[in-house]
């Protein structure tokens, strides 16, 4: 009965790989996000999709790609993977993508550039 | 732009003594505050959130937060901590005016509470 779920759990690669993480969440929400959390624990928004379209793009890097196949999923591909990448990325939910709406998280997958 | 500050990145406390772990935010519109949970190796969990109403709203396991408009500031506190709150808290503030009315969260850097046996 997970709510949010992404894999992989742990994803360890090296420099110039592309790669993608899953997530998919089960509480019928509308909006869906990646954050990513740094060695020091700040968390930061990346993207947000509201029914499978995009709503905020926070000055990533175009060599991060999210899609929305329906609005249970949201999938994150980056390409050309750098050092700077190592973090933990999270997915998230909200039922809508009002100020007031709580955040649903999944546990996250832990990416590790070498 | 909104913001949010945790003022303190550690907090050790001993199991059973009360704990406050506070939060300061800034913006010029009304905004939503929210407490976060995150134990080691997993997401973020919701703790407890301030919507309207009540300055002084009830979480989970416990804990409590008191809104405080003319501080700024919203504060966590639970009177008596158990081993099991060893945790990092993160105090996050949401609005929807710079986002073309869509939500946008900032959280704070975080504050890890370690509580000591």
């Amino acid at each position: 009965d997970t709510a949010v779920s992404q894999t992989p759990k742990y994803l360890v690669t090296q420099m110039g790989n592309d790669k993608s993480i899953k997530c998919e969440q089960n509480l019928g929400h509308d909006t869906m996000y990646w954050y990513k959390q740094d060695s020091k624990k700040f968390l930061k928004i990346m993207f947000s999709y509201n029914n499978k379209e995009l709503i905020i793009n926070e000055t990533v890097p175009n060599r991060f790609s999210p899609k929305s196949p329906d609005k249970a999923h949201l999938n994150l591909h980056i390409n050309s993977l750098e050092l700077g990448d190592s973090a933990v990325y999270f997915c998230a939910s909200s039922q809508v993508m009002v100020a007031n709406s709580p955040l649903h998280f999944g546990n996250g997958t832990r990416l590790t550039v070498t | 732009a909104q913001s949010v500050t945790q003022l303190d990145s550690q907090v050790p406390v001993f199991e059973e003594a009360p704990v406050e772990l506070r939060c300061n935010y800034s913006s010029s519109v009304s905004v939503y505050l929210f407490w976060y949970v995150q134990y080691p190796n997993q997401g973020l969990q919701l703790l407890l959130k301030y919507l309207s109403g009540s300055t002084l709203v009830k979480g989970i396991n416990g804990f409590e937060a008191e809104f405080n408009k003319s501080q700024t500031s919203f504060h966590l506190r639970k009177p008596s901590v158990h081993i099991s709150d060893t945790a990092e808290y993160f105090c996050a503030v949401s609005d929807d005016r710079d986002s073309g009315g869509y939500q946008k969260v900032t959280f704070g850097t975080g504050t890890k509470l370690q509580v000591i046996p």
